[in-house]
């Protein structure tokens, strides 16, 4: 069965510290895409990094990095250089076959001052 | 940038009644999706449609039915509203299935 999991419910980091937010998936399709989402308290959903099944680098954007570990099958964003505007609700998805996407259940992340 | 709106933002309606979500996107993309959000359940995704007139059931469309009469334009419609329906309903879209999705900024919808 394909099935995303975030373990995280809820995670604090310090301003300015990096912070790990896990992900795992499940899938027996060989091709997929993985991806992560942000949601701010506005209730947006906002993209931010994309990993496909057969890249060998892991994705980076700016403060973003998705460390994708394939055997493991594991996808977990790496946030560095936490902002108190990173305070929000982050989805691990996955999508696997055509159109079907998979949301995690998410992980709300707290950046203290 | 990608602009995906949806028609309102909070809505009260009465169990039994027919609803109606609208979502527009200004960026000429081929999909569309509704999902809806609960907590501790993620998103779920009720339709999708990869081109006008042509949808696809995801994994809870019953109760629901979807219409995409113009490119730009996808609507989720509740037959007959029941308290279950009670959520935040996000629509999405994209240029291609396999990119990430642009969403709209959800629809709260309160069933009494």
């Amino acid at each position: 069965a394909q099935k995303i999991t975030q373990t995280q419910p809820g995670m604090f980091v310090q301003e300015k510290e990096a912070v790990t937010l896990d992900c795992t998936y499940d899938t027996s399709d060989q091709s997929y895409g993985l991806f992560w989402y942000k949601q701010p308290s506005s209730g947006e959903m906002i993209f931010l990094i994309y990993q496909g099944s057969y890249d060998e680098q892991n994705a980076t954007e700016g403060r973003y990095s998705l460390n994708f570990q394939k055997a493991r099958k594991s996808a977990n964003l790496v946030i560095s250089a936490s902002q108190l505007g990173d305070s929000a609700m982050y989805f691990c998805a996955m999508r696997s076959g055509t159109y079907k996407y998979i949301f995690g259940t998410g992980t709300r992340l707290k950046v203290l001052a | 940038d990608v602009k995906v709106t949806q028609s309102s933002r909070y809505l009260v309606k009465r169990t039994g009644e027919k609803v109606f979500l609208e979502c527009v996107q200004d960026m000429d993309h081929e999909n569309m999706f509704w999902y809806r959000q609960d907590p501790g359940l993620g998103l779920r995704l009720i339709y999708f449609s990869y081109d006008v007139k042509m949808k696809e059931k995801g994994d809870i469309p019953e109760g629901y039915s979807v219409s995409r009469e113009k490119k730009e334009r996808f609507s989720l419609i509740l037959e007959s509203a029941s308290t279950n329906q009670t959520s935040m309903y996000l629509c999405a879209s994209s240029r291609q299935v396999v990119d990430e999705q642009y969403f709209g900024p959800g629809t709260r919808l309160t069933v009494t």
